[in-house]
Formats: structure tokens, C-alpha cells, sequence
């Protein structure tokens, strides 16, 4: 049971918008930053978002992230087919002194 | 290119010991945290724990803890995960993945290819 809890899984058509919560508690989310990661099957998970709402330069700007308390936020704009993957989010846990993922949310692209 | 690149596939017995590799290449290997991830097949990703291996400073998940050792060589810049006795709950890919900092709970900016361990009788 990850200390995250993300929706399973998420869908929308292409060129809609969706978005994929991150939810935790006053020991992860509320007083860390949280990162999202993207991964397709049989591959290496790739940095989406780091620091809440950073985007790395090769990271297009479809994708962005938003924290609100002890939640986070994803969001896809303008979804392409080749959007569909597993999403991650990850942040840092007190209680248990080291890093935590959610449990991750499959995106499937109509 | 910075990149991280791991050693191949593993079979291996249970009981048998492993230990696997991430080099690191293209940029400062000492002053970075690496971290060690386990994928088990269909599953999601797991934090097992994190070295930086400028002073060897390591952390480790209260899941891992005495199951795994993680150490660092800053002559090889390589970082290992290593195991006296496997299981078959051991079965998973493996990624190592480097973090420029900690502070904040820090990320991920970049993983190695990932490692499948395979254990079986």
C-alpha cells in the first residue's frame, strides 16, 4: 500500500486535456516537492515535473504540475496518442525517511 | 551524454548472492545521489534506497533495510546493489535513477536502462 495514492487509471480523447491527482499527508506532499514520471512499457520511467510545477527543457509544455496542500496535479493538454503510458509521482516521506511513489495511473488515449 | 548505464539480466537461484551495477557517465559522479528503484513485473515503482557517492553518505527504505547493501566506487564511478541470499520475491526490473538533490525530497533527472533479476528454482 504506497503511501501516494493515485487513480488507477485515467482516459480522454485526443486533443482533450486530462488530469492524474497525486494525493498524500503532512509527512510527503505538504512539506516536499513532488515529481511526476512518465513510462512506457519495457523502458526506463522519464522526469515529466520536478520541484511541483518545473519542466525540464526537453519536456514540451503540454505537460504541467500544480501542488495544493498535501495533493498534487498532473495535467495533459492537448493528448496525443502517444501520451498513453503509466504516470508516477514521487516525493520524499518523513516517516519513513527516504522517497515514495504513488502507485501509478494508467493513461489511455481514446 | 550524462547517462547511467547498468549491467545486463541476471538469473539466478534462491539463496544465491548478485550484485548489479550503474555507471555513471558524462558528469560529475561525485557530487550526485543515486538511487535504486525496484519494478517488480506489472507493478509500480518502489524507492529501495540512495547513496552519494562523494562521502558514501546512505539511506535506505525501512522495507529494504538489511535486505539490499548499496555501496559506491568514485574510481569506477559505479554504484552497486548487492544481495547474500535471493528470493523469488526478488524477481523485478531494477533501475538505478540520479538525483541532483535531496533537499525537498529531490528527483529523478535521469535513469539507467534497468537490470532484470530473474529468481528461480
Amino acid at each position: 500500500q504506497s503511501l501516494l495514492t493515485q487513480p488507477p487509471s485515467v482516459s480522454a480523447a485526443p486533443g482533450q486535456t486530462v488530469t492524474i491527482s497525486c494525493s498524500g499527508g503532512s509527512s510527503n506532499i505538504e512539506n516536499n516537492f513532488v515529481s511526476w514520471y512518465q513510462q512506457f512499457p519495457a523502458t526506463a520511467p522519464r522526469l515529466l515535473i520536478y520541484d511541483n510545477d518545473k519542466r525540464p527543457s526537453e519536456i514540451p509544455d503540454r505537460f504541467s504540475g500544480s501542488k495544493s496542500g498535501a495533493s498534487a496535479t498532473l495535467a495533459i493538454t492537448g493528448l496525443q496518442t502517444g501520451d498513453a503510458a503509466d504516470y508516477f509521482c514521487g516525493t520524499w516521506d518523513a516517516t519513513v525517511s527516504g522517497g515514495v511513489f504513488g502507485g501509478g495511473t494508467k493513461l489511455t488515449v481514446l | 551524454e550524462e547517462q547511467l548505464v547498468q549491467s545486463g539480466a541476471e538469473v539466478k537461484k534462491p539463496t544465491e548472492s548478485l550484485k548489479i551495477s550503474c555507471k555513471g557517465h558524462g558528469y560529475s559522479f561525485s557530487n550526485y545521489w543515486i538511487a535504486w528503484v525496484r519494478q517488480r513485473p506489472g507493478k509500480g515503482l518502489e524507492w529501495m534506497g540512495i547513496i552519494f557517492p562523494g562521502d558514501s553518505d546512505t539511506k535506505y527504505s525501512p522495507s529494504f533495510e538489511g535486505q539490499v547493501t548499496i555501496s559506491a566506487d568514485k574510481s569506477s564511478t559505479t554504484v552497486f546493489l548487492q544481495w547474500t541470499s535471493l528470493q523469488a520475491s526478488d524477481t523485478a526490473m531494477y533501475f538505478c535513477a540520479r538525483s541532483p538533490t535531496l533537499y525537498g525530497g529531490g528527483y529523478f533527472d535521469f535513469w539507467g536502462q534497468g537490470t532484470l533479476v530473474t529468481v528461480s528454482a
